[in-house]
């Protein structure tokens, strides 16, 4: 597709289950950006793909996320055993490297 | 890693007026500053970026200045209208192996009619 893409758009899960959120890179670019943004609040860093290189995995909460980057194109973000705190936005963004990032729609996630 | 602060957190100017937001950076290998505008339930879109080798970026009312020495930026909007209303975000990359973005709280642009 012409830009990123972010599914499911919306998600209500129920306390404690686990969640898998997916994001489909614009083709080629091998920067790959999972932020988070709770209502009014700026942008959360999560974690950072480039390339082949390991990921920057500094700005995850807890241990129950966890990011995967296959093939060094769609990404999954997973959130295991989720929290009310973990209601928010999750965006993904991709780029090429020392490039601008575009974004995607976004994950609004609702944990009840 | 990077740190930016990005100020003020709240704008307000009356529209027909500039509006100037500020960023710092900490790490000096820095090199690739973009701007990213987000209106309310919509997703941040780049709207101008700059780079370590030039000072100045225009692009129609916006504009971008990068002072490399002092390590900020700014975003500058002459004639404002209310569509740029927003929530404004700096980023700048880190340096070296670990180049991904870092972005600024955010400011949030008000403009009054």
């Amino acid at each position: 597709g012409a830009g990123v893409s972010q599914s499911p758009s919306n998600k209500v899960t129920e306390k404690g289950k686990d969640v898998e959120l997916r994001c489909d890179p614009i083709s080629g670019h091998t920067a790959l950006y999972w932020y988070r943004q709770s209502l009014g609040q700026g942008l959360e860093f999560l974690i950072y793909f480039q390339g082949n290189s390991a990921p920057d995995k500094s700005g995850l909460p807890s241990d129950r996320f966890s990011a995967e980057r296959t093939g060094g194109s769609v990404s999954t973000l997973t959130i295991q055993r989720t929290q009310q705190e973990d209601s928010a936005v999750y965006l993904c963004a991709s780029s090429l490297r020392f490039q601008g990032a575009f974004f995607g729609q976004g994950t609004r996630l609702t944990v009840v | 890693g990077e740190n930016v602060e990005q100020h003020p957190s709240t704008l307000s100017v009356q529209e027909g007026d500039s509006a100037v937001i500020k960023c710092t950076y900490s790490d000096s290998a820095s090199n690739y500053f973009p701007w990213y505008k987000q209106e309310l339930g919509k997703r941040p879109q780049l709207i101008i970026d700059i780079r370590s080798n030039v000072g100045e970026k225009k692009d129609q009312r916006i504009a971008v200045t990068l002072n490399k020495t002092a390590k900020h930026f700014s975003l500058h909007i002459t004639e404002t209208q209310p569509e740029d209303s927003a929530v404004y975000f700096c980023a700048a990359n880190s340096g070296g192996g670990a180049d991904g973005l870092t972005f600024g709280k955010g400011t949030h642009l008000i403009i009054q009619p």
